[in-house]
């Protein structure tokens, strides 16, 4: 059972262009959503990142948009880059247990960004 | 040195062979997590170790085997593993006290068993 659904797998965009990457959940008990970047040869980072309590959360060229009632929140990334191409994951977070965090990704969207 | 480190960068093993991966924070962290990312397929969560102590295991096959020694080592130790194995394995590492911590994650060991 996928917990985050991804979408699309893939996504080119012109320089200057805005990309969007949309991602759908299940688990209503999930209270914080980040959005990690990952470029070749590297782990993933934490890029931009919401809580339910807010609709939009912008952080420079990216903003995320969050509706809660339909359970979907995606990143928008406007006047894109070529330095933005890289593999980019949507994730949702509950705790464990133990207090720490649990994070389920999505599949992923390689953004390709043509100059 | 900052961050978190993972050795090896690349493994290639043999489905009998004994190997064990590395992975150190030097970010003062707490919680120490194994993830696998295979081709197509979402990050799978592994292990989560808190203190030292391991709080999550997500029905991972006993061939691997986590170990934690203090909160800034994590090795994973493999052993008659399967070709459909191969991936890259990746560590990461957050303070915990609340969900929305941040995960640090290294670059991970890429895998390939042959």
């Amino acid at each position: 059972q996928q917990q985050v659904k991804q979408s699309p797998q893939s996504l080119i965009v012109q320089k200057g262009g805005i990309s969007i990457i949309n991602c759908a959940y299940e688990n209503t008990a999930f209270d914080y959503f980040p959005w990690y970047q990952q470029f070749p040869g590297k782990g993933p980072a934490l890029l931009i990142a919401i809580r339910p309590d807010v609709s939009e959360k912008k952080e420079g060229r990216f903003t995320i948009s969050f509706n809660k009632s339909a359970k979907q929140f995606s990143l928008h990334i406007m006047d894109s880059q070529p330095g933005d191409s890289a593999t980019y994951f949507c994730a949702a977070s509950s705790l464990t247990q133990g207090g720490s965090e649990k994070l389920v990704f999505g599949k992923g969207t390689k953004l390709t960004v043509n100059p | 040195e900052t961050g978190v480190t993972q050795t090896p960068r690349h493994l290639v093993m043999g489905m009998t062979n004994k190997k064990s991966l590395k992975c150190e924070q030097h970010l003062g962290h707490n919680a120490m997590y194994w993830y696998k990312q295979s081709a197509k397929k979402p990050l799978e969560l592994m292990f989560v170790y808190n203190f030292k102590e391991q709080t999550e295991n997500n029905s991972v096959p006993s061939r691997f085997s986590p170990e934690c020694p203090n909160s800034s080592h994590l090795f994973l130790h493999l052993h008659t593993l399967q070709p459909e194995d191969s991936a890259l394995y990746l560590c990461a590492s957050s303070q915990p006290g609340g969900a929305g911590e941040k995960l640090f994650f290294g670059s991970g060991t890429q895998l390939s068993v042959l």
